[in-house]
């Protein structure tokens, strides 16, 4: 059974550009979460998407957005990037209906440099 | 609010060694309580799950227990290995919003040979 997998895995950006992450979900997984990863903050949630709607959101500013498709996959879109984004983007995946059961499964991540 | 706060920050041990994790939540409304594991520069890797029902969890050399009333988790290593170094985070899923976790600041392990 594949993971769940992450394209791309290394980015340079710059300042003021934006910025799109790709998530893949393992199949048969309807729910998607996104986290940033800095040493700073540690690990933040950002939002979840469960049948193409936004079911959980996380206190970042509305430059960052996410969708989800039929398919159950999902992207991020960071727009006007800073400086302090930079970080790496997780996302996990669930099968989505049962939150006390379910573990929720990490990809290898997106490393997000800006300059 | 909920925090996790996990103890110590990192910690160094000879191969062999029986180890313990600390982690501690301020809310004990959740649904359950998890720990991960993080190679550098790596994703996650789920070690154990435990459900707010629950008091403790086993897997290989790993046992995790929960004590939800003092807001507490313990991950307990056994025989501990030098392929056993990484980081350790825990992570509780709140009753609020299960699918957002709140995650510990982890503790960065090392087995040394």
């Amino acid at each position: 059974k594949a993971g769940v997998t992450q394209t791309p895995r290394y980015l340079i950006k710059t300042r003021g550009q934006q910025v799109t992450l790709s998530c893949s979900p393992i199949s048969g997984h309807r729910s998607v979460s996104w986290y940033q990863q800095t040493p700073g903050q540690g690990l933040q949630f950002l939002f979840e998407y469960f049948s193409e709607t936004q079911r959980n959101k996380g206190n970042f500013p509305g430059r960052f957005s996410g969708r989800q498709f039929s398919n159950s996959r999902s992207e991020m879109n960071v727009s006007t990037l800073e400086l302090g984004d930079s970080a790496l983007y997780l996302c996990a995946s669930t099968k989505g209906w049962g939150y006390g059961e379910e573990t929720q499964y990490f990809g290898p991540g997106t490393r997000l440099l800006v300059l | 609010k909920q925090e996790v706060t996990q103890i110590p920050a990192a910690l160094s041990v000879p191969e062999g060694e029986n180890l313990v994790l600390n982690c501690s939540f301020t809310d004990s409304a959740i649904y359950n309580l998890q720990w991960f594991r993080q190679d550098p520069g790596k994703g996650l890797t789920s070690l154990l799950l435990i459900q707010s029902s629950q008091r403790e969890q086993t897997s290989g050399r790993l046992n995790a227990s929960l004590d939800k009333s003092s807001g507490r988790s313990t991950l307990y290593i056994a025989a501990s290995q030098p392929g056993d170094s990484a980081t350790y985070l825990c992570a509780v899923s709140p009753l609020t919003s299960g699918s957002r976790l709140t995650f510990g600041e982890g503790t960065q392990l090392t087995v040394n040979p």
